[in-house]
């Protein structure tokens, strides 16, 4: 299985702060995924990457912008943190042999 | 646009069976997953089905029909310990899944 780090696992931010999530993945998978997740609407993709400096927008992608600079890591940021994007936070990845997403533990992130 | 609907809640006993059902709207379909989440936990992979028909995995199997964009999560000898969300979501281009908004089982002894 591939193994996924986020960090940090839990956040307390004021709004209009920046906030910086970040992913970490150990099985060199080229396609990984960053999704929130809140009552009432499941998972929704925020941004995705399909390679080193790749990446592109998912269907809630505004105030949030991505950055993958190095194959393992895929990093989230909320320019000025809003408290709309209080959320769950999972990043993921594509096991291909098994057409599966493999998730990460993801962050909980509270804006005040 | 793309959509999935499944119900929001399902209750079943221990030793039953129960199966939730998925339709959707999509274009540039590949194909149906299903995923469990534990409350608090992250989701984890069940199953993938592109072409139509049964596949099964020891308890849970999984079925699809692509004629009617339909598909359905079958649970066998329901455990207390399935209790959780199952998401079906529905898979296109670069990998992306479009995810329903979960089922919610609840498994009663």
């Amino acid at each position: 299985d591939a193994g996924i780090t986020q960090s940090p696992r839990h956040k307390v931010t004021e709004t209009g702060t920046p906030v910086t999530l970040r992913c970490h993945q150990t099985e060199n998978h080229r396609y990984m995924y960053w999704y929130r997740q809140d009552p009432g609407h499941g998972l929704r993709l925020i941004h995705y990457s399909y390679g080193v400096k790749d990446t592109d927008k998912g269907e809630v992608s505004d105030g949030y912008s991505v950055s993958r600079s190095k194959t393992e890591d895929f990093l989230l940021t909320l320019e000025s943190a809003t408290s709309s994007q209080t959320s769950v936070y999972f990043c993921a990845t594509w096991v291909e042999q098994n057409n599966e997403q493999f998730f990460g533990p993801g962050t909980r992130l509270t804006v005040l | 646009g793309q959509s999935l609907e499944q119900p929001s809640e399902v209750t079943a006993v221990e030793g039953a069976i129960v199966q939730i059902n998925c339709t959707y709207q999509t274009s540039g379909f590949y194909g149906l997953s299903w995923y469990q989440q534990h409350d608090g936990g992250a989701p984890t992979f069940l199953s993938y089905n592109a072409l139509d028909g049964l596949e099964e995995t020891g308890r849970f199997s999984s079925f699809l029909s692509r004629s009617d964009s339909y598909g359905y999560l079958l649970l066998q000898e329901l455990q207390m310990k399935d209790s959780a969300s199952y998401f079906c979501a529905v898979g296109g281009a670069t990998n992306k899944l479009i995810f329903g908004t979960g089922t919610l089982l609840a498994v009663q002894p």
